[in-house]
């Protein structure tokens, strides 16, 4: 069963507007992380921002935010301000206490900043 | 700090033949490796666990004798593609945690720029 679900395959959003990510995920383990990782069409994997399971503010780094809400299991990526360079697919991912670090990864968003 | 290398960054190579590809953890040990298989417009389908000086850990439907995975130091894990085929194209990336200079990455783990094969 899908752990990791991005519903928005795509989004367009215009320069200096924020953008919200949507990211559920399911897990009966109470020990977790999530994390979300910018992919540009280089390839390489760019590590965002880390929110744990038991942290109880949500995480924030430079203008990458993320919305944690545990009841609802959701972990939404806020990005403010948005520039061109944040053009990119965007992932989702959970790693479980007892997965020996595994991540396990959504969909996808891709994202395309316009001027 | 935290930097891992693939090498080649792509290959491309003919039906039947073998190709390996190289992780390394440069700055770090990587007492675990991971390797990912990503196809087009696709999002990352780990297909196996490595750990220095153990057997790998394939996922559920990874052919194990098709995609050897060798990970003989701390520092280089190794996929190799045995009689490769065309439907094995795709971009294969690796990623690391360990120990990043006393302090155990917990949370963190170092992609490589990942390795595109195209086989014909």
């Amino acid at each position: 069963a899908q752990k990791i679900t991005q519903t928005q395959p795509g989004m367009f959003v215009q320069e200096k507007e924020a953008v919200t990510l949507d990211c559920t995920y399911d897990t009966s383990d109470p020990s977790y992380g999530l994390f979300w990782y910018k992919q540009p069409s280089s390839g390489e994997m760019i590590f965002l921002i880390y929110q744990g399971s038991y942290d109880q503010q949500n995480a924030t780094e430079g203008r990458y935010s993320l919305n944690f809400q545990k009841a609802r299991k959701s972990a939404n990526l806020v990005i403010s301000a948005s520039q061109l360079g944040d053009s990119a697919m965007y992932f989702c991912a959970m790693r479980e206490a007892d997965s020996w670090g595994k991540l396990q990864f959504g969909a996808g968003t891709q994202v395309v900043v316009t001027p | 700090g935290a930097v891992v290398s693939q090498h080649p960054s792509w290959v491309i190579c003919k039906s039947g033949t073998s190709v390996k590809i190289e992780c390394r953890s440069l700055d770090f040990q990587a007492t675990t490796m991971f390797w990912y298989r990503q196809f087009p417009k696709q999002s990352l389908m780990l297909m196996a666990t490595s750990n220095e000086g153990s057997k790998a850990t394939y996922e559920q439907g990874v052919e194990k004798d098709k995609f050897l995975i060798n990970h003989a130091s701390l520092t280089l894990s190794t996929l190799t593609v045995t009689s490769a085929h065309p439907e094995d194209s795709s971009f294969y990336i690796c990623s690391a945690n360990g120990d990043l200079a006393g302090r155990v990455t917990f949370y963190e783990q170092y992609f490589g720029p990942g390795t595109r094969l195209t086989v014909t």
